[in-house]
């Protein structure tokens, strides 16, 4: 069955570090992958998505992600967090199972320190 | 930029009752799907809709839960006697005939009672 796995439940970050979220994917067929955060009480917004072509994918707000196809992962990054990036993170893949659908992972909550 | 709608943004019920949650997909849109976040949870699909029948329903999705479009223009998830595990945001999505990237709604947050 198709899965996301997300490895990192809380992440505790001061402003200025840099982060890496990790993410893998179990689908056999052709993915579409995402990035999705969402702020304390706020609904989900996209942050990055990668369909095809450079593995090396920028979105808004500084992040960028990588596919690693034979790893099976999508791990989010950023250089330098901001206290502004305190944020729960959901990765996501698209899978086709009759219908289409996103399979989200459980999520990552990042806390940044001023 | 083309958005989806929901309504309510925040729906209080009591347990027993029937909820009705009005979502306004991306016009062009031909795909619609439900998904549901409980509290501190991950995002969970619900069902798919296309063609006014749904392509594909989740465990989540019994009896209890139905969608409909009513119109051109509507796209509703009726929950008939809720529960207080029904608590939930609910998010909305649509996708066009093109293309694999899902819009989602900003949800309405569900407090059954």
């Amino acid at each position: 069955a198709q899965s996301v796995s997300q490895h990192n439940h809380h992440v505790i970050l001061s402003e200025a570090a840099s982060l890496e979220l990790g993410c893998n994917y179990s689908y056999g067929g052709t993915v579409n992958l995402f990035w999705y955060v969402q702020y304390p009480g706020q609904h989900l917004q996209l942050l990055l998505k990668y369909f095809s072509g450079d593995p090396l994918v920028k979105g808004i707000k500084g992040f960028e992600a990588e596919f690693i196809k034979s790893k099976f992962s999508f791990n989010l990054r950023k250089p330098s967090v901001q206290w502004s990036d305190t944020a729960e993170y959901f990765c996501a893949v698209n899978a086709y199972t009759g219908g289409f659908k996103t399979i989200f992972g459980a999520g990552t909550r990042l806390f940044v320190k001023a | 930029e083309p958005e989806v709608t929901q309504t309510p943004s925040h729906q209080v019920t009591q347990m027993g009752q029937e909820v009705i949650l009005r979502c306004v997909p991306i016009s062009n849109h031909l795909y619609f799907y439900w998904y549901r976040q409980i509290l501190g949870q991950k995002v969970e699909f619900l069902v798919s809709f296309y063609n006014n029948e749904i392509s594909e329903k989740s465990e989540i999705f019994d009896d209890q839960f139905s969608v409909e479009r009513p119109d051109g223009s509507n796209f509703t998830l009726k929950i008939r006697s809720t529960k207080l595990e029904d608590s939930a945001m609910y998010f909305c999505a649509s996708k066009g005939e093109r293309g694999n990237e899902q819009f989602f709604g900003p949800g309405t947050r569900l407090t059954v009672l």
